[in-house]
């Protein structure tokens, strides 16, 4: 059973860079496709981007693209999200996910969640 | 990019009786290749991630009560729960996969009568 598991800082600096990583068990990174998710307080599910193994493919979403970079490290089967010059509305909780391949693109695990609030 | 809305925002259902929940996407997102629609279905429970349902518009994830079933083709598409169960309460979205960026419907919320 794939097992996905989000951690890092749960509270930034508007300016500053969120980091999170994604560890993953139960199954390679270097196959299917890794998202990153998330999901402002009570509010619905905005993809953020995906990285395909190890990075032949990335695609971002393009509200956010000019901010985030998706990495992945097979060596730790983990993959990360950078999002830059935070504010107050990057706030929300994030979710990892996996989708199956570049045509089913639904999300069929995911993390339990992280939530990072953007605050001074 | 392609818009999704859901209808409607909130429904409150009693037990046992059925529950729709409807979705409609701002393009196509049947693949006309395979005569198949990226369109997913996820219930989302307080404090937790949400949970994949349904997948290419009608076919049910492993382990998925079959209460659960979807429906629908091209730009119009139906989430149904037969009978409905205290368990279900939960928010309910929808996802197209058919091109990036991915977008979900903004989200329905199903509560008990």
């Amino acid at each position: 059973q794939v097992q996905l598991q989000e951690s890092g800082p749960g509270l930034v600096k508007p300016s500053e860079t969120l980091s999170l990583t994604c560890t993953v068990s139960g199954g390679s990174i270097s196959t299917y496709y890794w998202s990153w998710i998330r999901q402002p307080p009570g509010k619905g599910l905005e993809w953020i981007g995906y990285i395909y193994s190890s990075g032949r493919s990335i695609n971002y979403n393009p509200t956010l693209k000019s901010r985030v970079t998706i990495l992945a490290d097979t060596s730790k089967n983990e993959f990360s999200l950078k999002l830059d010059s935070v504010t107050a509305a990057d706030t929300a909780v994030y979710y990892c996910a996996r989708a199956l391949d570049g045509f089913d693109y639904y999300f069929d695990f995911w993390g339990q969640g992280t939530l990072v609030t953007v605050s001074s | 990019d392609i818009v999704m809305t859901q209808s409607p925002d909130s429904l409150v259902v009693s037990l046992g009786e059925r529950a729709t929940i409807n979705c409609k996407s701002s393009q196509n997102v049947l693949y006309s290749s395979n005569n198949k629609n990226y369109l997913a279905w996820y219930q989302q429970k307080p404090g937790q991630s949400p949970k994949l349902l349904i997948y290419r518009a009608s076919t049910r994830e492993s382990g998925v009560p079959d209460r659960f079933s979807g429906s629908g083709s091209g730009t119009d598409f139906t989430l149904t729960i037969s009978s409905l169960r205290a368990e279900d309460v939960a928010v309910y979205y929808c996802q197209q996969y058919y091109s990036p960026p991915y977008s979900f419907g903004q989200g329905t919320k199903l509560e008990i009568k």
